[in-house]
């Protein structure tokens, strides 16, 4: 069964610091790999995804991951961060030969301080 | 286009007691999950739809829990009785695999609360 480990469950920062948060799986075969995120009272909204090419990844609002297959892990990296991007983020992957079927880590909180 | 609708937002009732949960998912969307979140974790699958086929049900807790798509559109998740340990974030996402694969789009969810 495939499984995601987030590192961290919180963490906190200051605004204009860079932030990477850990996501590593663990599924042998051909993935796709996403992080959502929740900002407080919202619903969870893609940020990216990678399904194959280049495994460094651009998604919304300044936020890029790195796909290295021989890790199993997929970091999420913002070089500054800013307050509104306080909210939870999650890893989740996605295994073709597993039905389909969507798993997610447990979650990252992500506060940053203005 | 407007996106996942769930309705209720917050529901509170006593245990034994059954609670019904409904999705109506983003307009042509063809596949449909129900997730649990619990506190402190990330969405954890309960079932999903293709139209109105339940393809994986295997984490559903079938004694108390059932679900259903009717017409392949609208869905109700449905706990009765309900147990304090229910309490959680219901989750309903959509999927439309020839515009989007394998990219799921989620609901607001329902929190419950089970007393």
């Amino acid at each position: 069964a495939q499984s995601v480990s987030q590192h961290n469950h919180h963490v906190i920062l200051s605004e204009a610091a860079s932030l990477e948060l850990g996501c590593n799986y663990s599924y042998g075969g051909t993935v796709n790999l996403f992080w959502y995120v929740q900002y407080p009272g919202q619903h969870l909204q893609l940020l990216l995804k990678y399904f194959s090419g280049d495994p460094l990844v651009k998604g919304i609002k300044g936020f890029e991951a790195e796909f290295i297959k021989s890790k199993f892990s997929f970091n999420l990296r913002k070089p500054s961060v800013q307050w509104s991007d306080t909210a939870e983020y999650f890893c989740a992957v996605n295994a073709r030969a597993a039905g389909n079927k969507l798993t997610f880590g447990g979650g990252t909180r992500v506060l940053v301080k203005p | 286009e407007a996106g996942v609708v769930q309705s209720p937002r917050y529901k509170i009732i006593e245990k034994k007691q059954p609670v019904a949960f409904w999705c109506n998912p983003i307009s042509g969307h063809n596949t449909l999950y129900w997730y649990r979140q619990n506190l402190g974790q990330g969405p954890e699958l309960l079932i999903r739809y293709e139209n109105e086929e339940a393809v994986d049900d295997s984490q559903l807790p079938k004694d108390r829990f059932s679900a259903e798509r009717l017409k392949g559109v609208d869905s109700t998740l449905k706990i009765q009785p309900a147990e304090l340990g229910d309490s959680a974030v219901y989750l309903c996402a959509s999927r439309n695999e020839r515009e989007s694969a394998d990219t799921q789009y989620f609901g607001p969810g329902t929190r419950l609360t089970v007393l």
